[in-house]
């Protein structure tokens, strides 16, 4: 299965401020997915993205707060813009794998303060 | 949509003691998943579940889905103070395949007392 480098694992930033987060992946993949783990809660989707094309955003987010690249098959990032306290969460990727199954990073644990 | 119901949400056992924790989808399943998460870390996979029946081992956790696809189990022997975290069970979200995103039950959180 695929294996995932995340960073960073953690940051306390300053509410207006932005944090990217990166994945790097050591194989190719068409689809990746950044999911968001608010305290306390499960995993939602926050967006899908398809080298070369725009991520796709599921309902409740959006591209100016939440805006990703995805430059070849191998990594993207996920940047958390104009931070408040709300945004105070764990943040992973996914990618599905050849063999069927889908792996996560090792997760960005966000604090803003 | 799909939902996925976890029981319990939290689980306490004495080490050695063995443990169940289920999940039911609203729909059926053509691909289920199970990971282990540690507090505040990434998703650690565990199995994956596709036919009717199926069931799978690793060391001492069993993982089975139902012959109608729609219930899933994960059995854990021996609980050891390793176990302890969070279980997620989580469903392909597209009908009948694996081309997209996961959705997620809510979560078990399993501590093990020595």
């Amino acid at each position: 299965s695929a294996v995932i480098s995340q960073k960073p694992s953690r940051d306390i930033c300053q509410r207006g401020t932005s944090l990217t987060i990166q994945c790097q992946v050591d194989s190719q993949v068409t689809m990746m997915f950044w999911y968001r783990q608010q305290p306390g809660q499960s995993l939602t989707l926050i967006a899908t993205a398809n080298q070369g094309s725009e991520a796709t955003y599921e309902s409740g987010f959006v591209i100016d707060k939440f805006p990703i690249s995805r430059p070849n098959l191998t990594f993207s990032t996920l940047t958390v813009s104009n931070m408040s306290p709300e945004d105070s969460s764990i943040y992973l990727c996914s990618v599905l794998g050849q063999g069927g199954g889908y792996t996560f990073g090792s997760g960005t644990r966000l604090t803003v303060v | 949509s799909q939902e996925l119901e976890q029981s319990p949400q939290s689980l306490i056992v004495q080490e050695g003691k063995n443990l169940t924790i289920n999940c039911t989808s609203s729909k059926t399943l053509y691909g289920l998943y199970w990971y282990k998460q540690k507090y505040g870390e990434g998703l650690i996979f565990l199995m994956m579940l596709q036919k009717g029946g199926e069931e799978k081992s690793h060391e001492k956790i069993t993982a089975k889905l139902d012959e109608k696809k729609q219930q899933s189990s994960l059995h854990i022997t021996a609980s050891q103070p390793s176990h302890a975290g969070i279980y997620l069970c989580g469903a392909d979200s597209l009908y009948g395949g694996s081309q997209g995103n996961l959705i997620f039950g809510k979560g078990t959180k399993l501590s093990v007392k020595p």
